[in-house]
């Protein structure tokens, strides 16, 4: 059964860089059948995909977040991750880690992590 | 981006009785070439993430209960739960695949009467 776990700083200064881990059990990250992705939910709200990162270790992002964003992989370890650069309190959300199927440019989530909560505070 | 916009925000049904939300994407996401539309739903309970219900539209995961039922094609799809149970009560989202970037709706919560 795959499982996904988010880690990182709960807590990020305004203008500094947001750094998230997802690690994976369960699966391979090089095994090139899934998408490997991040999405946000601030409180209260909905969803919004961030951006994924396949086992080539080629990327796409959502236009939205403006070049702010990076997502990398770490096959050795199982593990790829979310960087958010420039933040504001904008940013503030609980972060998931999913996996998509890869079949097309966009896919559904399935499974989540967890999720953790980002907070963007001075 | 595809706007997906879902009625209603919010629901309450007695249990036992039908739930359905309606969700409507800007565009429509249907392939043509396979004739599959590109909608899934999730079911989000407090405090925990997204769980797929449904994708393709209409085909439940893997062990997800047949009171849970998706239908629609194009740009209008519905989510119907047949007969409510408490257990049921979360927030519903739509998403669509077939455009990047991936959107969501904006959420329908659906409580108890």
């Amino acid at each position: 059964q795959v499982q996904l776990q988010e880690s990182g700083p709960g807590l990020v200064r305004p203008s500094q860089t947001l750094s998230l881990t997802c690690t994976v059990s369960g699966d391979s990250i090089g095994s090139g059948r899934y998408y490997w992705t991040w999405i946000r939910q601030p409180a209260g709200k909905g969803l919004e995909w961030i951006g994924r990162v396949y086992s080539s270790g080629s990327t796409k992002y959502n236009p939205s977040l403006g070049g702010r964003v990076s997502i990398s992989l770490d096959t050795p370890k199982n593990q790829f991750s979310l960087k958010l650069s420039s933040v504001t309190a904008a940013d503030t959300a609980v972060y998931y880690c999913a996996r998509a199927p890869y079949f097309w440019s966009a896919s559904w989530f399935d499974p989540w992590g967890q999720g953790t909560l980002v907070t963007v505070s001075s | 981006d595809i706007v997906m916009t879902q009625s209603p925000d919010s629901l309450a049904v007695s249990l036992g009785e039908r739930a359905t939300i309606d969700c409507k994407s800007s565009q429509s996401v249907l392939h043509s070439s396979n004739n599959k539309n590109y909608l899934a739903w999730y079911q989000q309970k407090p405090g925990q993430p997204p769980q797929v219900l449904i994708s393709w539209a209409s085909t439940r995961e893997s062990g997800v209960p047949d009171r849970f039922s998706g239908s629609g094609s194009g740009t209008d799809f519905t989510l119907t739960i047949i007969s409510l149970q408490a257990e049921d009560v979360a927030v519903y989202y739509c998403q669509q695949y077939y455009y990047s970037p991936p959107t969501f709706g904006q959420g329908t919560k659906v409580e108890i009467k």
